[in-house]
């Protein structure tokens, strides 16, 4: 069964750019979307966008000036960059993959908190 | 972005019972491209159902969705303790998707 872990500093400075890496494994990365999601305290989840395995990306309007998802279909990743980053941005963030546009393998999630 | 609406907020019932859960849509979701979720503590998310209606694999039958357009519901019948979580729904009919706020299932 395909599973997905979540990777990278639990703590980011405001103004810098959070990083996040998702590793896929049980799986090929091949012939999928690859998706972010994220979850604010007390707000509810929040799609990012997503990847398919060849490279096309689709974003949320809301984030999209900020954000980068790109793939390493050699290391069965896929990963998240979030530019100049607020107090705001302070979430569990998700990755998922998506059979079609609806995910349905989703990692644990990790807590990024944005703060100085 | 259309906007999900989940109620209610908080469900607690006892075991054995019947959970009614709702989802209604801002404006109609394309193609009734649905999907409910399953989310315990400390657990990923679990997907249940796809396309409103369609339960995915290795979900039990006692669990079912269903609705078209604006309106959906999530049945869950013959509660047990496995069923206390979240429940999210999720529109993947057009971009961005969009989330339910949830509704927790508290089992008595």
């Amino acid at each position: 069964q395909v599973q997905l872990q979540e990777s990278g500093p639990g703590l980011v400075k405001p103004s810098e750019t959070l990083s996040l890496t998702c590793t896929v494994s049980g799986g090929s990365i091949s012939n999928y979307y690859w998706t972010w999601i994220r979850q604010p305290p007390g707000k509810r989840l929040e799609w990012i966008g997503n990847i398919y395995y060849s490279g096309s990306t689709n974003y949320n309007p809301s984030l999209k000036s900020r954000v980068t998802i790109s793939v390493d279909t050699s290391k069965n990743q896929f990963s998240l960059k979030l530019d100049s980053v607020i107090a705001a941005d302070t979430a569990v963030y998700y990755c998922a993959r998506g059979t079609g546009w609806v995910p349905d393998y989703w990692g644990q999630g990790t807590l990024v908190a944005v703060a100085s | 972005e259309i906007v999900l609406t989940q109620s209610p907020g908080t469900l607690s019932l006892s075991p054995g019972e019947s959970a009614t859960l709702s989802c209604r849509a801002s404006q109609s979701v394309r193609d009734n491209y649905l999907a409910w979720y399953q989310r315990k503590p400390g657990q990923a998310p679990r997907i249940l159902i796809t396309g409103a209606s369609n339960r995915a694999a290795g979900i039990p039958d006692r669990l079912s969705g269903s609705g078209s357009g604006t309106d959906f519901t999530l049945t869950i019948s013959r509660l047990g303790p496995e069923d206390s979580a979240v429940y999210y729904c999720l529109q993947y009919g057009s971009s961005p998707l969009t989330f339910g706020g949830g509704t927790k299932v508290e089992i008595k």
